[in-house]
C-alpha cells in the first residue's frame, strides 16, 4: 500500500533552516506528482509546493516562494523541502502528499504523510 | 487565487442525523473539487473527487454533488466516527497551485 513517511521535523529558531524529507513506498514514485501541505495549530490546510515527476516543473504558493525549495530524489523514492529563513508563522505540522490518483494525474491530494512538526521559537 | 468559501463554520447534529456541508467557490472550477476528513491528530483522509466520486474505501453514507461554483457534502446518517472537521479542495488552475476551503467542523450535538 502507499505509504509516505516524513522526517526532519523539530525545534529551531527564527531565521533558521530546516530540510524535510518524505520517503515514498508502495507506488511508482517516479511517475506522481508530489506536493508540501502544511498545517499551523488548530488552523486550516496550506498547500505549498508541488513538483513534477520528472523535476521539470515545480510551483510555490507566494508564503514561502524564494524560502522554500521542493526537491525530489525518484531513485531514492524521496521527496524534500528544503526551509530557510524560517519565522514563528511557519510553525506547523508539514504533510508530504502524493497527487493524483493514477501516474502523471494532476486531480486532488490522493494520499498523505502522517506529517512532521515543524516549531519556529527562540 | 480561487477562493473556497465553506459553511457553516460548525455543525452540531446527533448521530443518526443528516448533515449538509457546502463549498462556493469563487469562480468556475467545473467538477474539480475534492471533500477530505481530518480528526484529531490524524493527516487528512480523501474522500470525494470530482465532486462526486467516492474514494477508495469510502462508505456509501458519504455523498457529493454540484459544479461551476456550488458544491455540498452529505452524510445521510451520522456515526460516531463522522464527527470530525471536513475540508474541500479546488484543483481546477492546477499547475500553479490548489487551494482549500476554510473547514467545516461537525460535532456531537
Amino acid at each position: 500500500q502507499v505509504q509516505l513517511v516524513e522526517s526532519g521535523g523539530g525545534l529551531v529558531k527564527p531565521g533558521g533552516s530546516l530540510r524535510l524529507s518524505c520517503a515514498a513506498s508502495g507506488f511508482v514514485f517516479s511517475d506522481f506528482y508530489m506536493s508540501w501541505i502544511r498545517q499551523a495549530p488548530g488552523k486550516g490546510l496550506e498547500w505549498l509546493a508541488y513538483v513534477s515527476p520528472g523535476s521539470h516543473t515545480i510551483y510555490y504558493v507566494d508564503s514561502v516562494r524564494g524560502r522554500f525549495t521542493i526537491s525530489r530524489d525518484n531513485a531514492k523514492e524521496s521527496l524534500y523541502l528544503q526551509m530557510d529563513s524560517l519565522s514563528a508563522e511557519d510553525t506547523a505540522v508539514y504533510y508530504c502528499v502524493r497527487e493524483g490518483l493514477y501516474s502523471y494525474d494532476t486531480s486532488a491530494s490522493v494520499h498523505w504523510g502522517q506529517g512532521t512538526l515543524v516549531a519556529v521559537s527562540s | 487565487e480561487i477562493i473556497l468559501t465553506q459553511s457553516p463554520a460548525t455543525l452540531s447534529l446527533s448521530p443518526g442525523e443528516r448533515a449538509s456541508l457546502s463549498c462556493r467557490a469563487s469562480q468556475n472550477i467545473v467538477r474539480n473539487l475534492a471533500w477530505f476528513q481530518q480528526k484529531p491528530g490524524q493527516a487528512p483522509r480523501l474522500l470525494i473527487y470530482g465532486a462526486s466520486t467516492r474514494a477508495t474505501g469510502v462508505p456509501p453514507r458519504f455523498s457529493g454533488s454540484g459544479s461551476d461554483t456550488e458544491f455540498t457534502l452529505t452524510i445521510s446518517s451520522l456515526q460516531s466516527e463522522d464527527f470530525a472537521i471536513y475540508y474541500c479542495q479546488q484543483y481546477n488552475n492546477w499547475p500553479p497551485g490548489r487551494t482549500f476551503g476554510q473547514g467545516t467542523k461537525v460535532e456531537i450535538k
